[in-house]
């Protein structure tokens, strides 16, 4: 149990364009969702927050207007990068919570997308 | 504020030799502490975590953890390293749960044959 999908695993796209990622929990209602940004060789930095149905909330030096999420459901969140640049280019990965109790104090992540800007 | 500090970006052992990843960590309430793992091009799996209740805490693959308040440590160790085990290794603290976990820097463990 506690399965998070990432859509798609890696993604190629040229200077300008936007492109989606999507997460998905699988099996359980994911409250809350993270997103989070890996640089080649460094920590996890944390984007974004996103509770289903309102809006996410986002770090200290992250463009919202940039890095678009949308948490529609209990199962999906989207995290748009828009006009994407070069130096956009990482290893995005998003993960999970739920409010339930097996799972009150852990993150389930997803397997990550990379992404390359042209 | 909370953070981590995880000495060694890059440790090397032999197989069936000792591991010890070295996490340290910042926090002005009790924490919540974890270890996660991450496979080249793959996310994180958690390996082990800590929620105040045994200092010592067992993980998957063998792996353990024991929470040091007065030294604010929380180490990873396993017995005798296996091949398999050759991945980047991230600590992470909380203050509130499942929520907002800050990540240390990450380790590299490299398992010589």
């Amino acid at each position: 149990g506690a399965v998070v999908s990432q859509h798609p695993s890696r993604v190629i796209c040229k200077s300008g364009t936007s492109v989606k990622i999507e997460c998905r929990s699988l099996d359980f209602q994911a409250t809350t969702m993270f997103w989070y940004r890996q640089f080649p060789k460094k920590s996890l930095m944390l984007m974004a927050t996103s509770n289903e149905g309102s809006k996410a909330t986002y770090e200290q030096g992250v463009e919202k207007d940039k890095f678009l999420i949308n948490h529609a459901s209990l199962t999906l969140s989207t995290l748009t990068v828009t006009s994407a640049h070069p130096e956009d280019s990482s290893f995005y990965i998003c993960s999970a919570r739920t409010s339930g109790s097996i799972s009150n104090n852990e993150q389930f992540f997803g397997p990550g997308t990379r992404l390359t800007v042209l | 504020a909370q953070s981590v500090t995880q000495l060694g970006s890059h440790v090397s052992v032999s197989e069936g030799a000792l591991v010890l990843l070295r996490c340290n960590y910042s926090s002005s309430v009790p924490p919540y502490l974890f270890w996660y793992v991450q496979y080249p091009n793959q996310g994180l799996q958690l390996l082990l975590k800590y929620t105040s209740a045994a200092t010592l805490v067992k993980g998957i693959n063998g792996f353990e953890a024991e929470f040091k308040k007065s030294e604010t440590s929380f180490h990873l160790t396993k017995p005798s390293a296996h091949m398999s085990d050759a991945a980047e290794y991230f600590c992470a603290v909380s203050e509130t749960g499942a929520n907002n976990l800050f990540f240390g820097t990450g380790t590299r463990l490299t398992v010589i044959p």
